[in-house]
């Protein structure tokens, strides 16, 4: 049971690249998300799922793409990167009304 | 606008000693609060949590108390030990978030040392 996995752990990218940051769990849970850490913030929340084909914004969705073809699997996708996506990536899942939401290692992404 | 505020970026206390870790709120719809503990280069882990129907929640060490009037809730630690050293997360949930906890709104957390 590897829990929330994330790849890659490192990126870095230059402004106008595309790329996804995977994320996968195998743990059956219906709810994934995705946060971005930035120095001095707490987590906000990018885009989630609440189960296959079903997803949603969050309150930073600008500038990413999110899809789920399956359970398992949550993909963030950006399109065109920018400066002011230098971040640390978590991703998260969890089931349906329990208290804990399990969190990938991260990813921390470097825009030049 | 910061729905959830951990006004201390730091604290220092002594091992054996309590932690108390505070984390205010503005939006009267949150009705779950959770605590995380993140260790550098991981990811956060989920500590304890508290609905608003409860004052307080206890696990182990951990206690967590709520202060709905006040908009405020609190996380101590007894005894703190060394390994608590992390940076502790507090979160908020909505109550049109269907009873799942997805959708948190998070704090910028609080950096906790318990000195040996």
């Amino acid at each position: 049971n590897a829990g929330v996995t994330q790849t890659p752990k490192f990126q870095v990218l230059k402004t106008g690249q595309s790329m996804t940051l995977q994320c996968a769990q195998d743990m059956n849970h219906e709810y994934m998300s995705w946060y971005r850490q930035d120095p001095g913030m707490g987590l906000r929340l990018i885009h989630y799922s609440v189960g296959a084909g079903i997803t949603d914004q969050g309150e930073v969705p600008n500038g990413y793409n999110v899809s789920r073809s399956t359970t398992e699997d949550f993909p963030l996708r950006l399109l065109s990167a920018a400066p002011s996506q230098t971040s640390v990536y978590f991703c998260a899942s969890s089931y349906y009304g329990r208290d804990e939401q399990y969190f990938g290692p991260g990813t921390r992404l470097t825009v030049t | 606008d910061q729905q959830v505020k951990q006004n201390s970026p730091s604290l220092s206390v002594q091992e054996g000693r309590i932690s108390i870790l505070n984390c205010d709120y503005t939006n009267s719809m949150f009705d779950y609060f959770l605590w995380y503990k993140k260790y550098p280069a991981e990811g956060p882990t989920f500590l304890i949590s508290i609905s608003s129907i409860k004052d307080k929640n206890e696990d182990g060490r951990f206690t967590v108390f709520l202060n709905k009037s006040a908009k405020h809730l609190s996380l101590h630690i007894v005894p703190s030990q060394p390994g608590d050293s992390a940076v502790y997360f507090c979160a908020a949930r909505e109550q049109n978030s269907g009873g799942s906890n997805y959708k948190l709104t998070f704090g910028k957390g609080t950096l906790l040392t318990v000195n040996p």
